[in-house]
């Protein structure tokens, strides 16, 4: 099993449709989980911060279950600037300097 | 303007001629990695530095070797690139260890082998 794992995708969407892409970690003691987005041939720039309790930024949604091991980013309203590969990132190894596992990411394509 | 540089950004060169990709940042940070990126693999470390003179292997560290003489710079050095090293590369780096703190990355350097 990966230890982090997410649907490729793509995600074809219309504008101001609402999507939801999820993310699974196989370490259960893992602490520090990240959503980055990345366009096409550009780097990562971080997106949000997970948290425990779920945290919200705009129309960007994060969500943690800690139970089922999957974090999850909704997005609300989309807009075309909205197409990118959503990166789930999760520090999955804690203790080896906190190193972080990227997921392959999640295409989204948003379109009018 | 806070930001991590890497240069060259583009190059293609033959196998086995030995090349530098340089990676300098300006934010002070303690922590700088490298990685590549290949289709469908996501990002993996190659190698990471968490202070001056002090670096250790990522997943992926065959072919390659790092130095961290300086806090801002961290050059990857192929001594004898193999066309398997043909990738996307992205320096990053961030204040003590990521796994508590946000990584900023540099713009990427494409590197094909022939």
């Amino acid at each position: 099993r990966k230890e982090v794992e997410q649907d490729p995708g793509p995600f074809n969407v219309p504008e101001g449709a609402t999507v939801a892409f999820n993310c699974t970690y196989s370490n259960s003691a893992s602490q520090s989980f990240f959503w980055y987005r990345q366009d096409c041939r550009k780097e990562p720039k971080l997106l949000m911060s997970v948290y425990s309790s779920g945290n919200e930024d705009g129309r960007f949604t994060a969500q943690l279950n800690r139970a089922s091991q999957y974090i999850s980013l909704l997005i609300r309203d989309s807009k075309l600037s909205d197409s990118a590969t959503y990166l789930c990132v999760v520090n999955a190894r804690p203790g080896y300097g906190n190193k972080l596992v990227f997921g392959a990411g999640t295409i989204l394509r948003v379109k009018s | 303007e806070a930001q991590v540089t890497q240069n060259p950004r583009y190059l293609i060169t033959v196998t086995g001629k030995k090349l530098t990709v340089t990676c300098s940042q300006n934010m002070n940070h303690e922590y700088m990695s490298w990685y590549r990126q290949d289709p469908g693999l996501g990002l993996r470390q190659i190698y990471y530095s968490m202070n001056v003179e002090v670096t250790d292997k990522g997943d992926v560290p065959e072919g390659y070797k790092v130095s961290r003489k300086e806090k801002r710079n961290f050059p990857l050095i192929l001594e004898s690139p193999s066309p398997n090293q043909t990738s996307l590369y992205f320096c990053a780096s961030s204040f003590y260890t990521p796994g508590a703190n946000v990584l900023t990355f540099g713009a990427g350097s494409r590197l094909t082998v022939l």
